[in-house]
């Protein structure tokens, strides 16, 4: 059973086009994240809710929407992709607190690797 | 700005050597993590050290951590060609009251049968 699962794995898609992608975690944490990686391997944090509440927005564009339904389920929206937004995107969780320090590791997805044309 | 910086970028060694990549951080941490991704895949947490420890071993896992200096160092012994993937530290970090995880780059690291 994979604790951080996001799907798709491979998203070709437009310039243009909306796409989502979407993460769940099965170990009960409070805290998911969403990390770009681009093709210099940098990863950047994008996103982070704690209980369904946005924590986190590090000066991503507007474009970039996510949803939490629960607090297991972190969904990713781009709308109008643009070639920049090409890139490897991760999911992750953790039990951290957005005041507490836990003290703990993050647990990652497997990453969707967008490749916007 | 980015926070961590891995070095070497890159580093290539002999199965049996021992491998050490280095990070610096420029603000204060609540802990320091290691991470490793291999080709294609996802991150694995490897090792945490606090802010409070200064070295921490787990198998054939060393890490350093020297908060004077913003520095942490990572050390595999008598590597192993399965330990060829990329390498990350990640610094845990408290800004506006909200807890995150700021990577580096990463080290790539290539061992040789």
């Amino acid at each position: 059973d994979t604790a951080v699962s996001q799907t798709p794995k491979y998203l070709v898609t437009q310039m243009g086009n909306d796409k989502s992608i979407k993460c769940e975690q099965n170990l009960g944490h409070d805290t998911m994240y969403w990390y770009k990686q681009d093709s210099k391997k940098f990863l950047k944090i994008m996103f982070s809710y704690n209980n369904k509440e946005l924590i986190i927005n590090e000066t991503v564009p507007n474009r970039f929407s996510p949803k939490s339904p629960d607090k297991a389920h972190l969904n990713l929206h781009i709308n109008s992709l643009e070639l920049g937004d090409s890139a490897v995107y991760f999911c992750a969780s953790s039990p951290a607190g957005p005041i507490t320090t836990m003290n703990t590791e993050a647990f990652f997805g497997q990453g969707t690797r967008l490749t916007v044309v | 700005s980015q926070q961590g910086e891995e070095d070497p970028q890159a580093l290539s060694i002999q199965e049996g050597e021992n491998a050490t990549m280095n990070c610096s951080y420029k603000t204060s941490i609540n802990n320091l993590q290691w991470y490793r991704q291999n080709s294609g895949r996802g991150l694995v947490h490897l090792i945490l050290i606090r802010s409070n420890e200064r070295e921490k071993h787990s198998g054939r896992l060393r890490v350093t951590l020297d908060t004077s200096k913003k520095s942490s160092s990572l050390l595999i012994t008598a590597s192993r060609a399965a330990d060829t993937a990329s390498y990350f530290c990640a610094t845990d970090v408290t800004q506006g009251g909200s807890e995150k995880l700021v990577f580096g780059k990463g080290t790539k690291l290539t061992v040789n049968p």
